[in-house]
């Protein structure tokens, strides 16, 4: 049974870019939160799916976006790129009530 | 508000000493509480969890951590460090009542040990 994946590894962009970020859920998990963890700092809440839906947001810009699918997979999308974007991207997922178990992450270098 | 501190930026270790990484909490309510361990360029793995009953939680690789419920502390432990041990532990707290089951993070504690 696969853990939690993530999609890409490693990222470089440059200012103004878009980027998508993918993640594949732990078997039997429905739910998929996202979070950003900076250099030297903990993880910061983006946002949270359930059903396709956005159930909960973190204090983050509406430049970052995710979806979900069907399957349970989900994306997050960040637009206009800032140097500030700069980070481990990591997902998580768990079930609805349940312990989150994380992926390996995604740094994305924002030049 | 709800937080959680982590005091210590680095603790230090020679190896085979017993190691502790400090963790403290605010919540409203009752807490459940998390440590994890990130290796560097991996994502965040699971140690253990404080749910309720006994203060001593036992989790992966040995590690233990006692919750306090008087000096709402929730330490991480272990008897005889090892070199592998190295790495970035994190704290997180949720509060029971929160229905969207968010987790609340320190600042992380580096861990080194020293062979």
């Amino acid at each position: 049974d696969a853990g939690v994946t993530q999609s890409p590894t490693h990222l470089i962009k440059t200012r103004g870019q878009q980027v998508t970020l993918r993640c594949s859920p732990k078997s039997g998990h429905d739910t998929v939160s996202w979070y950003q963890q900076a250099l030297g700092q903990g993880p910061q809440f983006i946002f949270q799916y359930y059903e396709e839906e956005e159930r909960q947001r973190g204090n983050f810009p509406d430049r970052f976006s995710g979806h979900q699918f069907p399957n349970y997979s989900s994306e997050l999308n960040v637009n206009a790129l800032l140097l500030g974007d700069s980070a481990l991207y990591l997902c998580a997922s768990s079930p609805r009530t349940g312990d989150r178990y994380f992926g390996a992450g995604t740094r994305l270098s924002v030049l | 508000a709800q937080s959680v501190a982590q005091p210590e930026d680095q603790v230090n270790v020679a190896e085979g000493n017993p190691l502790t990484v400090k963790c403290t909490y605010s919540v409203s309510g009752n807490p459940y509480l998390f440590w994890y361990v990130q290796y560097p360029n991996r994502g965040l793995q699971f140690l253990l969890k404080y749910i309720t009953g006994d203060n001593l939680v036992k989790g992966s690789y040995g590690f233990e951590a006692e919750f306090n419920k008087s000096q709402t502390s929730f330490h991480l432990k272990k008897p005889s460090a090892l070199v592998s041990d190295s790495a970035l532990y994190f704290c997180a707290v949720r509060d029971k009542k929160d229905s969207n089951y968010q987790l609340i993070w320190g600042a992380g504690t580096k861990l080194i040990i020293k062979p």
